[in-house]
């Protein structure tokens, strides 16, 4: 079936940087979209990706392989406010999206 | 200002019970969502509109009615409110369907709690 896989929980320290990994497989692909989600609050869009290879945005970096069905969020300099769950989502070939259940990023000082 | 808003934000509800929550949004948007979201896991669809008096099903729309009396707002309806469906409930809203402008913007979230 079709699925979006995303490790639960992640830890890193200040002023480093922090991988968020997600994989799917799906019924085609339309686009990934990643989402940073604070406790308590809504999602809120970061990263839309359709083609292959990274896209740098600043502070956040996105890379796909649909080849291989991955792609990463990369976070740079990290701060304590980055703390938050990331959220990876997929548009299948009928366009339908497909979330993951997201990864809690937990950052010490 | 917040362009998604709903409401409430909270509500204690018995089972059994009829349950309303309204969405309202300003970003003159042609889609909207229900999304429902459980402790530890992703959201998942409940039902969508991209027009005005059309709702659609999403992935898991049973003991769920949707109504969209206008571009502005959506509404998500538990008739006979269960145990299970306790959860938080957000909607969005996206100008479109899929690609770059399928970016969607989420209201606060309303905590729905079933006794």
């Amino acid at each position: 079936g079709q699925g979006v896989e995303q490790p639960a929980k992640l830890m890193s320290v200040e002023g480093t940087f922090a991988r968020v990994n997600c994989t799917y497989s799906t019924s085609g692909f339309n686009g990934l979209s990643w989402y940073q989600q604070r406790e308590g609050q809504a999602p809120v869009f970061l990263s839309y990706v359709v083609l292959d290879g990274l896209k740098d945005s600043g502070h956040f970096s996105t890379f796909l392989s649909r080849s291989n069905g991955y792609s990463y969020l990369l976070l740079t300099e990290l701060q304590i406010k980055d703390s938050a769950s990331y959220l990876c989502a997929v548009r299948d070939s009928n366009y339908q999206l497909i979330w993951g259940s997201g990864t809690k990023l937990i950052i010490k000082p | 200002e917040a362009a998604v808003t709903q409401s409430p934000r909270s509500k204690v509800a018995v089972t059994g019970g009829k349950v309303t929550l309204s969405c309202h949004q300003t970003n003159n948007h042609d889609y909207m969502y229900w999304y429902r979201q459980d402790t530890g896991h992703g959201l998942r669809l409940i039902h969508y509109s991209y027009v005005a008096d059309s709702t659609e099903k999403g992935d898991i729309p049973d003991g769920y009615k949707a109504s969209r009396p206008s571009q502005e707002n959506f509404s998500l309806i538990l008739e006979l409110a269960s145990l299970s469906q306790t959860a938080v409930y957000f909607c969005a809203s996206s100008d479109a369907w899929g690609g770059n402008q399928d970016t969607q913007y989420f209201g606060p979230g309303t905590r729905l709690l079933v006794l």
